[in-house]
């Protein structure tokens, strides 16, 4: 069975700029998340999908940051523009269930904003 | 919101010496699930517990979840380097309609061979 799939693996931008991360889900998993990892801490949910549909964007920042899953299957992020404090390893994961089910987390984003 | 509080966060330890790493909630938990981070790497999968007091075994790797479905630790007996990683524990919360896992700090586990 794939794994969840995440490019780029690495991104490095300058502040102000804009960027865009991609997730493909495993086959199947009806829920999709975006989480980011600062350096230490542990995964911070940004947004959540059932199927193509929000069900929880309540941490994300809005003013920048943006997601969509538009056919319920692949999804990205998107921020724009960027800050400092972006800086961040954004994890993408899916579930079949919302919540109570396993996660199954890609391997990651590692973004830089200079 | 639930918060998930993890302890401690750091935990050097030398080869063969045991290793317990706690999880607290500030609300009761449906379940608890552990995850491992090794360094430079994602959130792996390692097990859910369910059942109040229950008790799960991985080789070397012991989960326990407590009474009150509030707490649970994770205990590795003669740690190894392949141990070496971040630990984390997630409990799912009710929001916005729907449940979300909410991850504590997690333990960085150092094992000095």
């Amino acid at each position: 069975e794939a794994g969840v799939a995440q490019s780029p693996r690495y991104k490095i931008i300058e502040k102000r700029q804009s960027v865009a991360f991609w997730c493909n889900p495993i086959s199947g998993h009806a829920t999709l998340y975006w989480y980011q990892q600062i350096l230490g801490q542990g995964p911070k949910l940004l947004i959540q999908f059932q199927n193509n549909g929000v069900v929880d964007d309540s941490q994300l920042p809005k003013d920048r940051f943006s997601a969509e899953r538009l056919k319920g299957v692949d999804s990205t992020l998107k921020i724009q523009p960027a800050k400092l404090e972006d800086s961040a390893v954004y994890l993408c994961a899916s579930s079949l269930e919302p919540g109570r089910e396993t996660q199954y987390f890609g391997p990651g984003t590692r973004l830089l904003v200079l | 919101g639930q918060q998930v509080m993890q302890i401690p966060q750091y935990q050097h330890v030398q080869e063969g010496e045991d290793f317990t790493t706690y999880c607290n909630s500030s609300t009761t938990l449906s379940n608890i699930q552990w995850y491992k981070q090794r360094p430079g790497g994602h959130p792996v999968f390692l097990i859910q517990l369910v059942k109040s007091g229950e008790v799960k075994k991985q080789k070397r790797l012991t989960f326990q979840f407590g009474e009150a479905k509030k707490n649970s630790s994770l205990h590795i007996t003669a740690t190894q380097t392949t141990d070496v990683g971040t630990y984390f524990c997630a409990g799912p919360y009710s929001g916005a309609g729907s449940y979300q896992l909410t991850f504590g700090k997690g333990t960085k586990l150092s094992v000095i061979p």
